[in-house]
């Protein structure tokens, strides 16, 4: 149950794209196609943006997009806003269990 | 409007024990899975705890044979006991409940504060 792998920062100006990539093994993100992602501001719970990889919830804006390649997810932030700064979370079912990413810092400049 | 409402944290000694609830409405906690959350202070997420409808549950290395989830169908609330606290137990405990797949967690409680400390 290692916590999976994400960069400890990232950060973009205004209007421009990032991504933050989540990497994991071939026991958990490599192995289904349900991996999510999760903004949390401080202080509040957090919210999820994707679900099943690249499948986002009513409501959420398409600004967020993810992807997935073997044992790595990515999430894709475009045109980067000032409230898109936060934090982001990865997950991923590992069959019966659940594990996280380390988590990301989004920084916008 | 589905909501879950945490409560039951507080200070406790290493060793003491704790139960948290979780009062969910619009929703029956019977019917999808749940699971706890927690995050430390100034830390990331960690998985720690899940109930399928079916009943099974299954538990983070980190707290297997210490923490136990439950569920009271007559009540609509998730539960978490909490016994052998350590002080690395000190964490914001969220519970969530489960998507439409088994891919996600979505709503999340505002969260409960457990801080293991003498």
């Amino acid at each position: 149950q290692s916590a999976l792998t994400q960069p400890a920062s990232v950060s973009g100006s205004p209007g421009q794209s990032i991504t933050i990539s989540c990497t994991g093994t071939s026991s958990d993100v490599g192995a289904y196609n349900y991996v999510s992602w999760y903004q949390q501001h401080p202080g509040k719970a957090p919210k999820i943006i994707i679900y099943d990889v690249s499948d986002r919830p009513s409501g959420v804006s398409n600004r967020f997009s993810g992807s997935k390649s073997g044992n790595t997810a990515s999430l894709t932030i475009s045109g980067l806003q000032a409230e898109d700064e936060a934090d982001y979370y990865c997950s991923s079912y590992t069959s019966i269990t659940y594990v996280f990413g380390t988590g990301t810092k989004v920084t916008v400049l | 409007e589905v909501q879950l409402v945490e409560s039951g944290g507080g200070l406790i000694q290493p060793g003491g024990s704790l139960r948290l609830s979780c009062a969910t409405s619009g929703f029956t906690v019977s019917g999808t899975y749940m699971s706890w959350v927690r995050q430390a202070p100034g830390k990331g997420l960690e998985w720690v705890s899940v109930i399928y409808s079916g009943g099974s549950t299954y538990y983070a290395d980190s707290v297997k044979g210490r923490f136990t989830i439950s569920r009271n169908n007559s009540k609509n609330t998730l539960y978490l006991q909490m016994n052998s606290l350590r002080a690395e137990d000190t964490a914001v405990y969220y519970c969530a409940r489960g998507g439409r797949t088994l891919s996600w967690f979505d709503p999340w409680g505002q969260g409960t504060l457990v801080t293991v400390s003498s």
